[in-house]
């Protein structure tokens, strides 16, 4: 079964320093997707940004960027220059490449930003 | 273009009743998923709908159940309430079945079982 891991319940970043989030998982398929999401306290689920497994290429999307690392079965994100507004709780998720879009969630990182 | 949303946002229950959360997916959107979330953890996958069928379903009993609609808008209905059923559940709308991964969540429905 596939499980995602986030190690750190809660972080925090003093405004405008950069901060990582930690993500592992684990699968035996070949073909999937990761992904971090956002969960502002309005409750709604934003996406972040998104990672192919079979792209080596590192995800960027303006301040936000992943590590992957494939063999090692990491994900961690990187959010450079951190704003008030980054504040959220944040998810990682895997999603098998075949089959109903069942997102697996990690138990996610809330993180605070230090004005 | 309209987001997704769910009603009621808030509602209490008492234990052995019966409850239905709506869903109205985004625009041109014709997959839904359910997913429950209870406190401080991460979302559940409970099932997904394609074009009016269930193409997918999380480890969630039977009295879990739902529907999609010819407009896509979705129900989640959950029969004989137990305590562990307080959670939010969230309703995510995406197009096609295939897994661009791009899914568009509602803000939940946050359900208290007394």
């Amino acid at each position: 079964a596939q499980t995602v891991t986030q190690s750190q319940p809660e972080m925090s970043v003093q405004e405008a320093e950069t901060v990582t989030l930690s993500c592992t998982y684990d699968t035996s398929e070949s073909d999937y997707y990761l992904f971090w999401y956002k969960q502002p306290p309005s409750r709604q689920m934003i996406l972040v940004i998104r990672q192919e497994a079979y792209k080596q290429q590192n995800a960027t999307e303006n301040r936000f960027s992943v590590n992957f690392q494939k063999a090692a079965k990491s994900f961690s994100l990187k959010i450079s220059d951190s704003q008030l507004g980054d504040a959220a709780m944040y998810f990682c998720a895997y999603l098998v490449g075949q089959g109903a879009q069942k997102l697996v969630f990690g138990q996610g990182t809330r993180l605070t930003i230090n004005p | 273009e309209t987001g997704v949303t769910q009603s009621p946002t808030h509602l209490i229950k008492t234990r052995g009743q019966q409850v239905t959360l709506r869903c109205s997916s985004q625009s041109g959107h014709n997959t839904v998923s359910w997913y429950q979330q209870a406190l401080g953890q991460g979302p559940q996958f409970i099932f997904q709908y394609y074009r009016e069928e269930e193409n997918g379903r999380g480890n969630f009993p039977p009295r879990f159940s739902g529907l999609q609609f010819p407009n896509y808008s979705s129900e989640l209905n959950v029969n004989a309430l137990e305590l562990d059923d307080s959670a939010l559940y969230l309703c995510a709308s995406a197009i096609g079945s295939g897994n661009t991964g791009e899914l568009f969540f509602g803000e939940g429905s946050r359900l208290t079982v007394l």
